[in-house]
């Protein structure tokens, strides 16, 4: 019963460095999105994604890439670090965004440096 | 712009007190609305879900309602413990539009 699974749990990076956030779920939902939380400003919508092959920008897209091969996986794309990026970011996901109960992963904290 | 409001953005209350929580929306085109739980250090945790067409739904000691003319949602947590003492956040999704709007939580605090 794995449900949304996100990795790294934590990461470090230096300024101008590039990583990839990973996104899995098992559910079969087509609708799936990240988020990043930071203090007094809730969750703010990044990239979302209604199916394989398509994609859309959130509220603060900058700075950030996605993609969508497979039902299965979202990954999130930080193409050259800067300390604005230091937050916390989830992944969720559900069968579509106005019908389904989301779901969502446990986080990722991303600090750079 | 859509936006999700949840007042007060912190609450303190002894042990056994039945709750309250609101969650106030722009729009009245909802389609449903969750609330969510999220622990320090946590993702957040599905409580409740109202679709547009229903008024309320039950799960266990909590109680969630909607009201699409006033815009508001109500979490009521009957006979609240320490294990309630966590973030609640709401998120509604508009007809329409593929994003989920989300409320900035309430952090609740149950003392023993």
């Amino acid at each position: 019963n794995a449900g949304v699974t996100q990795t790294p749990k934590f990461q470090v990076l230096k300024t101008g460095q590039s990583m990839t956030l990973q996104c899995a779920q098992d559910m079969n939902h087509e609708y799936m999105s990240w988020y990043r939380q930071d203090p007094g400003m809730g969750l703010r919508l990044i990239h979302y994604s209604v199916g394989a092959g398509i994609t859309d920008q959130g509220e603060v897209p900058n700075g950030y890439n996605v993609s969508r091969s497979t039902t299965e996986d979202f990954p999130l794309r930080l193409l050259s670090a800067a300390p604005s990026q230091t937050s916390v970011y989830f992944c969720a996901s559900s069968y579509s965004p106005l019908a389904g109960e989301a779901f969502f992963g446990q986080g990722t904290r991303l600090t750079v440096v | 712009k859509q936006e999700v409001t949840q007042i007060p953005a912190a609450l303190s209350v002894p042990e056994g007190e039945n709750l309250v929580l609101n969650c106030s929306f722009t729009d009245s085109a909802i389609y449903n609305l969750q609330w969510f739980r999220q622990d320090p250090g946590k993702g957040l945790t599905s409580l409740l879900l109202i679709q547009s067409s229903q008024r309320e739904q039950t799960s266990g000691r909590l109680n969630a309602s909607l009201d699409k003319s006033s815009g508001r949602s109500t979490l009521y947590i009957a006979a609240s413990q320490p294990g309630d003492s966590a973030t609640y956040l709401c998120r509604y999704s508009q007809g329409g539009s593929e994003k989920l709007v989300f409320g900035k939580g309430m952090k609740l605090t149950v003392n023993p």
